[in-house]
This record gives C-alpha cells, sequence and structure tokens, in this order.
C-alpha cells in the first residue's frame, strides 16, 4: 500500500533555532495536512493545504509556523524559532480527495526543543 | 468485554474477549467519522470509517456504530488478540472545501494474555 513518508524520524534542536520537517505525501493525493502530538495527547490539526495555498491553520499554527510544497512530491513544515512547548510528534497526513476520504499519516517526527 | 468512555484513559481486555471502545464526538455536523490506531512511536493508522447517512460499518473483526441523536461512536473488535493493543482515536469530519479531521481524546487498549 503507498505510503506517506517523513523525514528525519528524530528531530532534536536548539531553543530559538529553526527546523524544517519533511514529508512526501502518497503522489496521488491533493490534499495535505500536518498535525502534532504532545505526548499523551491527542492528535491535534496544525493546517491543511491544497492547490500550492493553505486552506485552513489551527490557534496553534502561528506566525512562526509555516509551509511549503517546494516540488512536485515534498510537503513542507518549518518553525522559524522553536519553542520548548513546539516539543511534540508531528504527522504529516494526505488524502485525495476532501470528501469522505480516509486520510493517510505519516510515522512522524519526533521533535525535542531543548 | 468492557465499554468504557473516553474520559478513561484505559481499557483491559482478555484476549478473545471483545472490545468495546467509546467516542462522544462534538459537532452535530460531522459527517464523516474514522477510528484510528496507534501503536507506540508510530502514525495513526486507518481502522475503519463510516457516513452519516449509517448507523454500522463492519469491517474484519470490527464494526462501527454511529448514534447520530446522541453524538456518540463505537468501536467494537471481536475476538481481541495482542496485536490489537495499542491507543484508539474516533475522529470526526465535516466534508467540505477542507475536510480536517478532528480526533478525540485517545484510550489505550491492553490485551491480556
Amino acid at each position: 500500500e503507498p505510503e506517506v513518508t517523513q523525514t528525519p524520524s528524530h528531530q532534536v534542536t536548539q531553543m530559538g533555532q529553526e527546523v524544517i520537517l519533511r514529508c512526501v505525501p502518497i503522489s496521488n493525493h491533493l490534499y495535505f495536512y500536518w498535525y502534532r502530538q504532545i505526548l499523551g495527547q491527542k492528535v491535534e490539526f496544525l493546517v491543511s493545504f491544497y492547490n500550492n495555498e493553505i486552506s485552513e491553520k489551527s490557534e496553534i499554527f502561528d506566525d512562526q509556523f509555516s509551509v511549503e510544497r517546494p516540488d512536485g512530491s515534498n510537503f513542507t513544515l518549518k518553525i522559524r524559532s522553536t519553542k520548548l512547548e513546539d516539543s511534540a510528534m508531528y504527522f504529516c497526513a494526505s488524502r485525495f480527495l476532501a470528501t469522505n476520504e480516509k486520510l493517510f499519516f505519516g510515522s512522524g517526527t519526533q521533535l525535542s526543543v531543548l | 468485554g468492557e465499554s468504557v468512555g473516553l474520559h478513561l484513559p484505559t481499557l483491559s481486555v482478555q484476549e478473545g474477549d471483545n472490545s468495546i471502545i467509546n467516542c462522544a464526538y462534538s459537532n452535530s455536523a460531522s459527517d464523516y467519522f474514522i477510528w484510528y490506531k496507534q501503536e507506540s512511536g508510530k502514525g495513526p493508522q486507518f481502522i475503519i470509517d463510516i457516513r452519516s447517512n449509517m448507523d454500522k460499518r463492519q469491517g474484519q473483526r470490527v464494526t462501527v456504530l454511529l448514534n447520530k441523536t446522541v453524538k456518540h461512536l463505537s468501536l467494537q473488535i471481536a475476538a481481541t488478540q495482542p496485536g490489537d493493543s495499542a491507543v484508539y482515536f474516533c475522529a470526526e469530519c465535516l466534508t467540505g472545501a477542507n475536510s480536517k479531521l478532528t480526533f478525540g481524546k485517545g484510550i489505550t487498549l491492553s490485551v491480556r494474555p
């Protein structure tokens, strides 16, 4: 079965540093998402992306966050100046259609901000 | 088997028993629902979905029940196996231009051998 791939699996950074989390969605999918999960908590929506623009973002997704689809395959999440509270597992997800189609998740990137 | 609400973090069942995991969703307009399974260190894995025009859907060893009147969703796992041990999340969606999933709180299913 096709899958969403994320790199790196673990990322350790110093507070204030920039990080870029990378994702390769499933090739024919059109809708892309980032979610995050703080340890022991539920999965939280960050942002959705379609047709090369953000379609919705949550309150968590402030000015320190940005997303980009730099080419036909990659989908990235950038955190400009990381804070301790950004430490979480970040999941990329994709789907082909917006309506009634299951969302496929990657295995996540564990971000640790020291 | 036992049924618990998602306000209780852990459900422990005997191998071979049936498990019932319950979820109360928040948006009465939601029209698509999914159950995900998450194993340690991995991303959510799709189990089964249901649309709001149905009240029951069966998969392999799993059944999802939807009660829109009380905004309740349940996942039934027949003959629970050790490999079913994981955290389970329900997610709801209002389909449209964006269709983001909103996840409920997870519950840990622990299968006793």
